[in-house]
């Protein structure tokens, strides 16, 4: 089993959609969470972390629940703009991020 | 702004050859590490430095691929001899420890083809 898994997708959504991310993650001693955004052909970037209370970045939330590990990412008012590859990533102390395959979002007009 | 720098950005080269990746970290980082990207695995680490130590290369056929770090300023992965399934996109990224509080900077990545 993988240590982190999502769906690949593809999410397709009409601009203005919210749609939403679930990751799994499979280590219980995973202390760190983000999401990156991956562009095509591009390398991959932090969107944001994530933190144990839920946090909000403009039309961007992100949940974290430890009790299930999972970790989720909601896009509200999809932009055509947000088309890319969301990777989850957990990571451990001191040791590297891992990463998932990512899920695919293409927004559509 | 502070970028990682690899070179080069494209690779095509028959099976057999020798295959040389550099990656110059961002100034100050003390981690420097090498993924690889495919369709089918994802990014899977390759092999990651601290302080120019390597700390874990589990990750690579140890056979054919070498990672080194000869100075705070330049990484390298080599693969020799090289392989069709070598073919993918491989990364390098630099961070501070602890990789908890602060982001992972990637490089553009080397897009290898080996025919």
């Amino acid at each position: 089993r993988k240590e982190v898994e999502q769906d690949p997708g593809p999410f397709n959504v009409p601009e203005g959609a919210t749609v939403a991310f679930n990751c799994t993650y499979s280590n219980s001693a995973s202390q760190s969470f983000f999401w990156y955004r991956q562009d095509c052909r591009k390398e991959p970037k932090l969107l944001m972390s994530v933190y144990s209370s839920g946090n909000e970045d403009g039309r961007f939330t992100a949940q974290l629940n430890r009790a299930s590990q999972y970790i989720s990412l909601l896009i509200r008012d999809s932009k055509l703009s947000d088309s890319a590859t969301y990777l989850c990533v957990v990571n451990r102390r001191n040791t590297p991020l891992v990463f998932g395959k990512g899920t695919r979002l293409s927004v559509i007009a | 702004d502070a970028r990682v720098t690899q070179t080069p950005r494209h690779k095509v080269t028959e099976m057999g050859q020798e295959v040389t990746m550099r990656c110059q970290p961002i100034l100050g980082h003390n981690t420097v590490f090498w993924y690889r990207q495919t369709m089918m695995q994802g990014l899977e680490l390759l092999a990651y430095f601290r302080n120019r130590a390597p700390l874990d290369d589990s990750g690579m056929p140890k056979d054919r691929f070498s990672a080194e770090m000869p100075d705070a300023t330049l990484a390298t992965l080599k693969i020799q001899p090289s392989e069709p399934r070598d073919s993918a996109v491989y990364f390098c990224a630099s961070g501070l420890v602890p990789t908890g509080n602060s982001p992972l900077h990637f490089g553009n990545g080397t897009r290898l083809t080996v025919t």
